[in-house]
C-alpha cells in the first residue's frame, strides 16, 4: 500500500483555475469511487473538501470540484482566491477497509 | 456539530507505548466509525486504522502489528494504542469521524490534532 502521487506544488494567480492530479493504482483510485480531497492550512486540521470523487459537503463553496480517470482524480479550484492558499491531500479506498492519503500538494496563490 | 478533542502525553520514550483518546462531543459515538491519522513535522498524512462503535477494527497493514483500537461507549471516547515506539512515530495524531456503516468512505470531522514526540 503505497501513499498516492500529487505534486509537490500547483500555483495560480487570483481568478485563475489550478488542477492538482492524485495518481494512484488500479487498486485504489482506479477501483474505487471513493476518493476525498482535504484542505489543510497552517497548524490547522485537515478540512473535507470534495468525497466520492465529484461530490462537495455543504459549505463548501462550488468553485472546488473534483473529477477521476482511470488511476489519476483530481481537484480544480475555480476562481483561485488567497484563502485557497494551503495544504491540499487526496484519499482513496484501497480495499479491505483500508485507506491511502497522497503526500500532500501545496498551492500558492501568486 | 460533533466535536473531537484528543488527549494524551506529548512525549514518549522510545520503545514504549503511546496511548491516545479521542473524546466526542455534540453526538453519539454509537452508530459510526471513527479513525486515527497522523502527520509527521512537513509530511503528508497516514491512515492508522478505524474502529466501529460496537469495538470491530481495521488497520493500515504496515502498522497493524503494533496497533490496537478501542471504544468506550459510556463515555463517548475511542482510544489508540501504538507500541514499541520509535522517532519515526512522532507526528500529530487526528483523531476523525468516518462515516456509517456503507455510507462515508471519507473523514468530515477530525479533531485539532495533538503532537506525540518520541524522544528519551
Amino acid at each position: 500500500q503505497s501513499a498516492l502521487t500529487q505534486p509537490r506544488s500547483v500555483s495560480g494567480s487570483p481568478g485563475q483555475s489550478v488542477t492538482i492530479s492524485c495518481t494512484g493504482t488500479s487498486s485504489d483510485v482506479g477501483a474505487y469511487n471513493f476518493v476525498s480531497w482535504y484542505q489543510q492550512h497552517p497548524g490547522k486540521a485537515p478540512k473535507l473538501m470534495i468525497y466520492d470523487v465529484i461530490k462537495g459537503p455543504s459549505g463548501v463553496p462550488d468553485r472546488f470540484s473534483g473529477s477521476k480517470s482511470a488511476n489519476t482524480a483530481s481537484l480544480t479550484i475555480s476562481g483561485l482566491r488567497a484563502e485557497d492558499e494551503a495544504d491540499y491531500y487526496c484519499c482513496s479506498y484501497a480495499g479491505s477497509y483500508t485507506w491511502v492519503f497522497g503526500g500532500g500538494t501545496k498551492v500558492t496563490v501568486l | 456539530q460533533v466535536q473531537l478533542q484528543e488527549s494524551g502525553p506529548g512525549l514518549v520514550k522510545p520503545s514504549e507505548t503511546l496511548s491516545l483518546s479521542c473524546t466526542v462531543s455534540g453526538g453519539s459515538i454509537t452508530t459510526q466509525y471513527w479513525s486515527w491519522i497522523r502527520q509527521p513535522a512537513g509530511k503528508g498524512l497516514e491512515w492508522i486504522g478505524r474502529i466501529y462503535s460496537s469495538g470491530s477494527t481495521n488497520y493500515n497493514p504496515s502498522l497493524k502489528s503494533r496497533v490496537t483500537m478501542s471504544v468506550d461507549r459510556s463515555k463517548n471516547q475511542f482510544s489508540l494504542r501504538l507500541n514499541s515506539l520509535t522517532a519515526a512515530d512522532t507526528a500529530i495524531y487526528y483523531c476523525a469521524r468516518a462515516g456509517t456503516p456503507g455510507s462515508g468512505y471519507y473523514f468530515d470531522n477530525w479533531g485539532q490534532g495533538t503532537l506525540v514526540t518520541v524522544s528519551s
